[in-house]
């Protein structure tokens, strides 16, 4: 069974600060993976794609990937109580698979 | 720019009633077309997939249906709901190849009672 994990949380982290989300992945296949924000009530929204090993800024966020240890995380730094929100890591070898997403609190 | 819409956006159903969710998407030829479901509190489970008019692969046997009867439209069924069908289905699209990004649309929100 090929598997995406994450920390379901809750993060909490205060305004401003640095948050650091987690994600492992159980296929050694795997070429693509995504962040994605989702809110109360809303469609996951894709913020971040990384293809290959190292880090890829846009902005505020950084995503991180190490295919050799499986991993794959997503700083957000100087985090904005906008940035609250369940964060959802996918993972792509033909079939994308999503980990149950880490719920993120940034308080102000 | 591409857009993706689904309708309706919330629906309530008895048990036993038929459903019929739509998704269209703008902007696009020949996407590739998901429909996924979205337990409360949990992560998302694809029901569906499309790489083209007519072709339709299922992921999870169960009650439910999809269809393809344009390039850009996608569509969930169902003949009969049952409870655990309650959820949020979201309809997501791709360009065609292995790696590339999914879009979500908005949602539809189902309570069956």
């Amino acid at each position: 069974q090929k598997e995406v994990e994450q920390n379901s949380g809750p993060l909490s982290v205060p305004e401003g600060a640095i948050a650091s989300l987690n994600c492992t992945y159980s296929d050694r296949g795997s070429q693509s993976f995504f962040w994605y924000r989702q809110y109360s009530g809303k469609s996951p929204e894709l913020i971040m794609s990384i293809y290959s090993n190292g880090d890829k800024e846009d902005g505020r966020f950084t995503a991180q990937l190490n295919k050799a240890s499986q991993y794959v995380s997503l700083l957000i730094r100087d985090s904005q109580p906008s940035d609250s929100a369940t964060y959802l890591c996918a993972v792509r070898d033909g079939d994308m698979r999503f980990g149950a997403g880490t719920r993120l609190t940034v308080k102000p | 720019s591409q857009t993706i819409h689904q309708w309706p956006a919330t629906l309530v159903q008895p048990v036993g009633s038929p459903l019929s969710l739509e998704c269209t998407v703008e902007g696009t030829s020949n996407p590739n077309l998901y429909w996924y479901r979205q337990a409360a509190g949990r992560g998302l489970q694809l029901l569906f997939y499309s790489v083209g008019i007519g072709q339709i692969s299922s992921e999870v046997p169960q009650n439910l249906s999809a269809s393809r009867p344009q390039d850009r439209q996608f569509i969930l069924s169902s003949k009969k709901l049952l409870l655990s069908d309650s959820g949020f289905y979201l309809c997501a699209w791709s360009r065609g190849g292995l790696g590339n990004e999914q879009f979500f649309g908005p949602g539809t929100r189902l309570t069956v009672l």
